[in-house]
């Protein structure tokens, strides 16, 4: 039981280049949850799915998209990274109203 | 609006010493309030609180929710420097499409030295 796994741990981008943070858990959960969390700031919502198929936005979504492919899976794309989109980033899934989260992303834009 | 709001933003103490964190909340059909500990890495959970004056206890952790006065402590007694952390209050939200958003506070920053 992995739980939520995130790729990659690390990545470095310049400007205007896009990528994809990928996300899964084996927890069978019908919820995932994107996040950012810069220092002071603590955790911003960026989005959030209830279940496949279905994608809302949070608090900080400008910027990003996703997809929730299936259950199992809910990446997270920059289209045009921006270096205001250094961050850590962390995917969570939700089960029995506690939230369990991914290792985490490192994202620096240069 | 809906808030999470923790003090103090940060604290510096001594092994052996007794800490007490806040959480205050305003937060639309309260349900729950969670308290995490996030070290150099992602957040671990440690409680969820639904019920007032019901402490919750994990060795020297314990928690305790008042829904009247819309807060929660979290002590830590004898704490020790493997306590140094960042902990993070969380209270769920109702979102759209029948899930729940979580509001996160910005956090606590204890350090303890040795």
């Amino acid at each position: 039981n992995a739980g939520v796994t995130q790729t990659p741990k690390f990545q470095v981008l310049k400007t205007g280049q896009s990528m994809t943070l990928q996300c899964a858990q084996d927890m069978n959960h019908n919820s995932m949850y994107w996040y950012r969390q810069d220092p002071g700031m603590g955790l911003r919502l960026i989005y959030y799915s209830a279940s496949e198929g279905t994608t809302d936005k949070g608090e900080v979504p400008n910027g990003y998209n996703v997809s929730r492919l299936n259950k199992r899976e809910f990446s997270l794309r920059l289209e045009s990274a921006a270096p205001s989109q250094t961050s850590v980033y962390f995917c969570a899934s939700r089960g029995s109203d506690t939230q369990y989260f991914g290792p985490g992303t490192r994202l620096t834009v240069l | 609006e809906d808030k999470v709001v923790q003090s103090p933003l940060s604290l510096v103490v001594h092994e052996g010493d007794t800490v007490t964190l806040n959480c205050s909340y305003e937060v639309t059909n309260f349900r729950s309030l969670l308290w995490y500990k996030q070290e150099k890495k992602a957040p671990t959970f440690l409680f969820m609180l639904t019920s007032s004056g019901i402490e919750k206890k994990s060795g020297r952790l314990s928690s305790i929710l008042d829904k009247k006065e819309l807060f929660s402590i979290l002590n830590i007694t004898a704490t020790q420097t493997g306590d140094s952390a960042v902990y993070l209050c969380a209270v769920p939200h109702s979102g759209t499409s029948g899930t729940y958003k979580y509001i996160f506070g910005t956090g606590t920053r204890l350090k303890v030295l040795a």
